[in-house]
């Protein structure tokens, strides 16, 4: 019953590595989103999709980047990954129709060495 | 710009003692508002939304419009409540493509 599927629950990387977090979702959901979570910080947004080839900046985009080339992966790039990079990332998508409701998958902890 | 504040990072309360985790938010429209919940090793997920007036799990929200407050409730607190609660809002009810903005969360622990 798992709808939002994050590639890798943990992943440990070196200072100017080149980070892939992939996400894919099976609800047919227009909208999707990159968060991170830290300890006292919340959710904060990185990117968002409106639509397949589409993204918006959210509040903290810097040092990363998104692709969205189907309507069911959104690719969250960390292009040199740095130590304050480390956190939990979430994925999200919601759809146009009925509830406004994100439904999350299950995070990827990425720590930086 | 919107804003939702927890004024809480840490509740703690006794198992059967009542609950309430504060949400204030700033927004001059009619917002949606929810709270999400996160428990230990899950994914966070819905919990309730104002919109549907439901009681989920004994907890209940009420928006007050008034002093823009969408503080979440129960009368009872039970172990398994233990969590981290977020509360979010979004501008509208059909927001089409703007992203929910979430408060910094709220851990709540239930002492046995």
């Amino acid at each position: 019953d798992v709808k939002v599927t994050q590639s890798s629950r943990y992943l440990v990387k070196r200072t100017g590595e080149k980070v892939f977090l992939e996400c894919v979702q099976d609800m047919d959901h227009e909208n999707m989103f990159w968060y991170r979570q830290d300890p006292g910080l919340g959710l904060r947004l990185i990117y968002f999709s409106y639509d397949v080839k589409m993204k918006e900046k959210g509040d903290i985009p810097e040092g990363y980047s998104v692709s969205r080339e189907k309507k069911e992966r959104f690719s969250l790039i960390l292009e040199s990954a740095s130590t304050n990079q480390t956190s939990m990332y979430l994925c999200a998508s919601r759809g146009w129709s009925g509830a406004n409701v994100l439904t999350f998958g299950a995070g990827s902890r990425l720590t930086v060495l | 710009a919107q804003r939702v504040t927890q004024p809480e990072k840490l509740l703690s309360v006794f198992k059967g003692a009542p609950v309430e985790l504060k949400c204030n938010y700033s927004y001059s429209g009619s917002p949606e508002l929810f709270w999400y919940v996160q428990y230990s090793r899950q994914r966070l997920q819905l919990l309730l939304r104002h919109i549907s007036r439901e009681s989920i799990k004994g907890f209940t929200a009420d928006l007050n419009k008034g002093e823009t407050s969408f503080h979440l409730k129960k009368p009872f607190a039970q172990e398994e409540d233990s969590a981290m609660y977020y509360c979010a809002l979004s501008p509208s009810a059909n927001s089409g493509n703007t992203p929910l903005v979430f408060g910094k969360g709220t851990r709540l622990s239930v002492i046995a």
